[in-house]
């Protein structure tokens, strides 16, 4: 069965600290993998990672997909409050899209 | 950008009850998520072009159609107490081949708030 494994489940730092978010995966026909930030209600798209090894960049947010060990990194430097939000983890796998149950991330002043 | 009505809705154990999306234009997608308070969105079904091509572990009164001007319905039957979440619909593009489709990125809508009582 396909599946997404997202940990922590909960994370709280300090702003200015960075994080590391990660997510696990096992799938049968994988197509890509998705990273969103959810603050209230709409997911808003971060990366989409379609190749292994090849690291994504926006800002201050990056993420890496391993496709041999089936997992997949975001990291957030320079946290700061407006980053506080659930992080969710997606997988386009065989006419499914399958989600992790997310990171919330409390970043404290 | 893509809509959802209405907000929020109450219903009561045993109704049925309709959800609309309207797509962003252009996108050929049509998804459908169930979020559960402090869970993840479950893929309910997705449609392309008018025709479901995938659906995750939710029973047949989850229905759903996509109509050829950007808009879409979710209903459910028989609602049960557990139905109570917040559900999502997002649209997109499929692109690639026959066999080996593969979703270009996701634009979600902000919900809709639902309770079964």
């Amino acid at each position: 069965e396909d599946k997404v494994v997202q940990s922590p489940l909960s994370l709280v730092v300090h702003e200015g600290d960075t994080v590391t978010l990660n997510c696990s995966y096992e799938v049968t026909n994988f197509r890509s993998l998705l990273w969103y930030k959810q603050e209230k209600k709409a997911p808003t798209f971060l990366f989409m990672l379609t190749s292994s090894g090849i690291e994504k960049k926006s800002g201050r947010l990056s993420s890496i997909l391993d496709k041999k060990e089936l997992f997949s990194i975001l990291n957030i430097t320079a946290t700061q409050t407006g980053d506080s939000a659930v992080y969710l983890c997606g997988m386009d796998s065989n006419y499914q899209l399958i989600w992790g149950a997310g990171t919330k991330l409390i970043i404290k002043p | 950008g893509v809509t959802q009505s209405p907000t929020h809705l109450i219903k009561t154990r045993g109704q049925q009850v309709t959800l609309r999306c309207s797509s962003q234009s252009g996108h050929n997608t049509v998804s459908w998520y169930q979020q559960a308070l402090g869970q993840g969105p479950q893929f309910i079904f997705q449609y392309y072009r008018e025709e479901e091509n995938g659906r995750g572990n939710f029973p047949p009164r989850f229905s759903g159609l996509q109509f050829p001007n950007d808009s879409s319905e979710l209903n459910v039957n028989a609602l049960e107490l557990d139905d109570s979440a917040l559900y999502l619909c997002a649209s997109g593009n499929l692109r690639g081949g026959q066999g080996a489709p593969a979703n270009e990125k996701l634009f979600f809508g902000s919900g809709t708030q639902l309770s079964v009582l």
